[in-house]
């Protein structure tokens, strides 16, 4: 199976401030991989397909970028909703699967 | 509005069996694939099962195979996981989700248990 690895496990961050997320794959995916937010008690939601793509309704502040085995999650300018666990998840190969999350909380 | 809606969940003990449905409205469901996602307490995601929108393919994830069944019926609107063999590592909350591999529109879920 392919594994994911994100980094950092926890990025503590202020609103106003830029977020990189990094997502590594064992192995190749091309460029399906995706991004998910999820808060508590919430079921995730897709921001980002295919690496790059903005899901419908996503604010402009999130981008992702990469391709290959190495990926970027990035939020522009966080605000204050911003605050959750990010997942990323390739769905190249099946089984599909998830990183262990990186959560962004508040400094 | 895309609304999916699981139900089935609870508290069953090892060994047991649960059937989940999800009922899916405001889409086209038969044009869609969807798959079960789980996640345990605590813990990250993890892919448990897609299904085509003719239900003519499958895929389980290895650690539910032979035990986990999916299904759909078009004509209802509905997406199921039959759960047999339930073991402790099956507890987790179960998502149904729009998509067969970056589902783009997600239900609550619904909470399965499995204890003595």
């Amino acid at each position: 199976d392919i594994v994911l690895t994100q980094s950092p496990a926890t990025l503590s961050l202020s609103p106003g401030d830029r977020a990189t997320l990094s997502c590594r794959a064992s192995q190749r995916v091309r460029s399906y991989l995706a991004w998910y937010q999820q808060k508590p008690g919430q079921a995730p939601r897709l921001l980002i397909y295919d690496a790059s793509n903005r899901a419908t309704g996503i604010p402009a502040r999130f981008s992702g970028s990469g391709s290959g085995t190495d990926f970027t999650l990035t939020i522009s300018s966080l605000e204050p909703e911003d605050f959750a666990v990010y997942y990323c998840q390739q769905c190249s190969i099946w089984p599909y699967t998830f990183g262990p999350g990186t959560t962004v909380d508040i400094k | 509005e895309v609304q999916l809606l699981e139900s089935g969940g609870g508290l069953v003990q090892p060994g047991g069996s649960l059937r989940l449905s999800c009922a899916a409205s405001g889409f086209t469901f038969s044009s869609n694939w969807m798959s079960w996602v789980r996640q345990a307490p605590g813990k990250g995601l993890e892919w448990v099962a897609n299904i085509k929108q003719d239900g003519s393919d499958k895929n389980y994830v290895d650690s539910v195979k032979g035990r986990f069944t999916i299904s759909r019926d078009n004509a209802k609107n509905s997406l199921y996981l039959q759960m047999n063999s339930l073991r402790a590592e099956d507890t987790a909350m179960y998502y149904c989700a729009r998509g067969g591999s970056r589902p783009d529109y997600w239900g609550q879920g619904t909470l399965v248990t499995v204890s003595s």
